[in-house]
């Protein structure tokens, strides 16, 4: 299985704080897709890194990927209340780890 | 465009009990999935179709069926329900293949009694 397993499992910031959660897998993919799931909803995609890429950037977000450590990260600069969620990584064959619930204080 | 839209959005079912889990999405997307996410815990792939006609199991298929006779609909069949299958149910879709932005339906609250 090439699920994504997700550090931390929980992450507490004030808004205005930069957050940053990782994602770690098993074997070689093609491709690394990180998805937020707001409370009791459906999953959102948010951006697709693919294995020749380093880094990407959407707007306030910021994936890296890193094949050589089997590792990606996302980060979310200036954190609003708005980004409370589960944040999920996904590799090519959709299998999901737990996820990092992070919730951001007013 | 609707999306991926799934019926009903809340269910309760008895031991023994069959009931069949509604996907649809009109945006011709040739890829569908099913997922079952327990409370904490991430999405478990159950079935997916990679076009009308094919279908092929995931990480946890027992206890369901699926179908794919058109490229709109995707509907998942619980044959005996259990407790064990109460769950949020999500279906999924995208252009392609799993490799590409999967859009997801809301989800089905399942709980079995």
């Amino acid at each position: 299985s090439q699920q994504g397993e997700e550090d931390p499992q929980a992450l507490s910031i004030q808004e205005g704080e930069n957050a940053t959660m990782n994602c770690s897998y098993k074997t070689s993919i093609n491709n690394l897709q990180w998805y937020r799931q707001n409370s009791g909803r459906g999953l959102v995609h948010l951006i697709l890194i693919r294995s020749n890429e380093r880094e990407k950037h959407s707007g306030r977000l910021r994936v890296t990927l890193d094949t050589s450590k089997k590792s990606s990260s996302l980060l979310i600069t200036a954190s609003r209340a708005a980004d409370t969620a589960s944040y999920f990584c996904a590799t090519d064959d959709m299998r999901f780890g737990a996820g990092t619930r992070l919730t951001v204080k007013p | 465009n609707a999306g991926v839209t799934q019926t009903p959005k809340f269910q309760v079912l008895k031991t023994g009990q069959s009931m069949t889990l509604q996907c649809a999405q009109d945006m011709n997307h040739e890829y569908m999935s099913w997922y079952r996410q327990d409370p904490g815990m991430g999405l478990r792939l159950i079935h997916y179709s990679v076009g009308a006609g094919i279908t092929d199991q995931g990480e946890v298929p027992n206890g369901y069926n699926v179908s794919r006779s058109t490229t709109e609909d995707f509907p998942l069949r619980l044959l005996s329900a259990a407790p064990s299958q109460t769950s949020v149910y999500f279906c999924a879709s995208s252009y392609g293949t799993s490799w590409n932005e999967q859009f997801f339906g809301p989800g089905t609250r399942l709980t079995v009694l």
